[in-house]
């Protein structure tokens, strides 16, 4: 029962150089998110997708990449990490309700990244 | 777009009460709870939907007012396990979650 799992749980960087984070739910959910986590800035929404093959801006995409290939996968993809991209980012999914409202949202264990 | 979250931080005594506030400028679908505990993943609490219904945890109640867009998370007889951070998540446009800063909660025996 593993639920969304994200990959790397931690990565550090140099300025410039590219990476990306793997989130992976076995739920069947439609929905996927991806949020940074900043001392006192709460989450914040860096892109997200409503279903395989689509994908959507959030609050701050800017630096951001991400694909949506496979129903289950949602990948983030740093093209040239700078520092203000340190970090914690989680990946959450949900699924929808028979009204609309989207259902809870199950996050991963987060992904730690630092830019030197 | 973030929703505003207050108080900041509370600080209990075991068998106290709480209220955290979570307010939205935007109309919404849904509001959502979760609580974070340090270093853990956030995880969730309650859904509030338009036209009242709830789901979600048994011991916490909360409201939501769909004219202000505004929601309450009421915590009572608090334990030494309810300290976390809590974020509301609004759902302002469909499928698009907005979380507040958090509230720093520490019960303390």
């Amino acid at each position: 029962n593993a639920g969304v799992t994200q990959t790397p749980k931690f990565r550090v960087l140099k300025t410039g150089q590219s990476m990306t984070l793997l989130c992976a739910q076995d739920m069947n959910h439609e929905y996927m998110y991806w949020y940074r986590q900043d001392p006192g800035m709460g989450l914040r929404l860096i892109h997200y997708s409503v279903g395989e093959g689509t994908t959507a801006k959030g609050e701050v995409p800017d630096g951001y990449n991400v694909s949506r290939l496979k129903k289950q996968n949602f990948l983030l993809g740093l093209e040239s990490a700078a520092p203000s991209q340190t970090s914690v980012y989680f990946c959450a999914s949900s699924y929808s309700t028979s009204g609309l409202n989207t259902g809870e949202l199950f996050f991963g264990e987060g992904s730690r990244l630092t830019v030197l | 777009q973030q929703p505003v979250q207050s108080p900041q931080a509370v600080i209990l005594r075991e068998g106290e009460d709480a209220v955290i506030n979570c307010s939205s400028s935007k109309a919404l679908y849904s509001v959502h709870w979760y609580r974070q505990k340090h270093g853990e993943a956030p995880v969730f609490l309650m859904i509030l939907l338009k036209g009242g219904e709830q789901k979600g945890h048994e011991k916490i109640s909360a409201s939501f007012n769909e004219k202000k867009q505004q929601s309450s998370l009421y915590l009572t007889a608090s334990q030494l396990s309810y300290s976390g951070t809590y974020f509301c998540g609004t759902e302002q446009d469909f499928n698009k979650f907005y979380f507040g800063s958090g509230t720093k909660l520490n019960v303390k025996p």
